[in-house]
């Protein structure tokens, strides 16, 4: 299993503005994921980040809007850039560990964009 | 792409009752299947996971299936309790070349009431 903590928990911000959130794993993990759930919506994945390698974003999600880091194997940040309110959702992070490939997620970023 | 549906959208039952939750998908090949509890404005607790080759598996009151074939798994829940009100996400996990990303249903929205 993993242990996944985010920074911030919740934050409230203004349209134009940008904000980083920022996951921490308690061990090594290759394959992280960022996914985002609008208000009353299911999971969308945003992107994977995998160490070493350039994040490779779904349809949809381009690198100016939100710019993924993955310096090392337990920590990864997602910024979102240029907010408008239609960016007001949840925000997780999730690793995939061992051959099973069994997905454990952080316990999310509330952001409110106004 | 993979489409994932789960049936019902909401149910509300009293304690004690067994409960049976469904998920779809549309295409077989899938490498995992993973049920989640989402309680909330909290991040998801990983309940269950089912390896493609494998056709149920069990933790406490809980019982899921996959019939991969006609691409479907039911979440089981026994003796259900008030504290199993949350939200059940089945999530199903990609073969192909993206190995480990998860696609989500919309999820069950389960309210046990005493």
């Amino acid at each position: 299993s993993a242990v996944i903590s985010q920074k911030p928990s919740r934050d409230i911000c203004q349209r134009g503005t940008s904000l980083t959130i920022q996951c921490q794993v308690d061990s090594q993990v290759t394959m992280m994921f960022w996914y985002r759930q609008q208000p009353g919506q299911s999971l969308t994945l945003i992107a994977t980040a995998n160490q070493g390698s350039e994040a490779t974003y779904e349809s949809g999600f381009v690198i100016d809007k939100f710019p993924i880091s993955r310096p090392n194997l337990t920590f990864s940040t997602l910024t979102v850039s240029n907010m408008s309110p239609e960016d007001s959702s949840i925000y997780l992070c999730s690793v995939t560990t061992g051959i099973t490939y069994e997905q454990y997620f952080g316990p999310g970023t509330r952001l409110t964009v106004t | 792409k993979q489409e994932v549906t789960q049936i019902p959208a909401a149910l509300s039952v009293p304690e004690g009752e067994n409960l049976v939750l469904n998920c779809s998908f549309t295409d077989s090949a899938i490498y995992n299947l993973q049920w989640f509890r989402q309680d909330p404005g909290k991040g998801l607790t990983s309940l269950l996971l089912i390896q493609s080759s494998q056709r149920e598996q069990t933790s406490g009151r809980l019982n899921a299936s996959l019939d991969k074939s006609s691409g479907r798994s039911t979440l089981y829940i026994a003796a259900s309790q008030p504290g199993d009100s949350a939200t059940y996400l089945c999530a199903v996990g990609d073969r192909g070349s993206t190995l480990g990303r998860l696609y989500f249903g919309r999820g069950t929205q389960l309210t046990v009431w005493p």
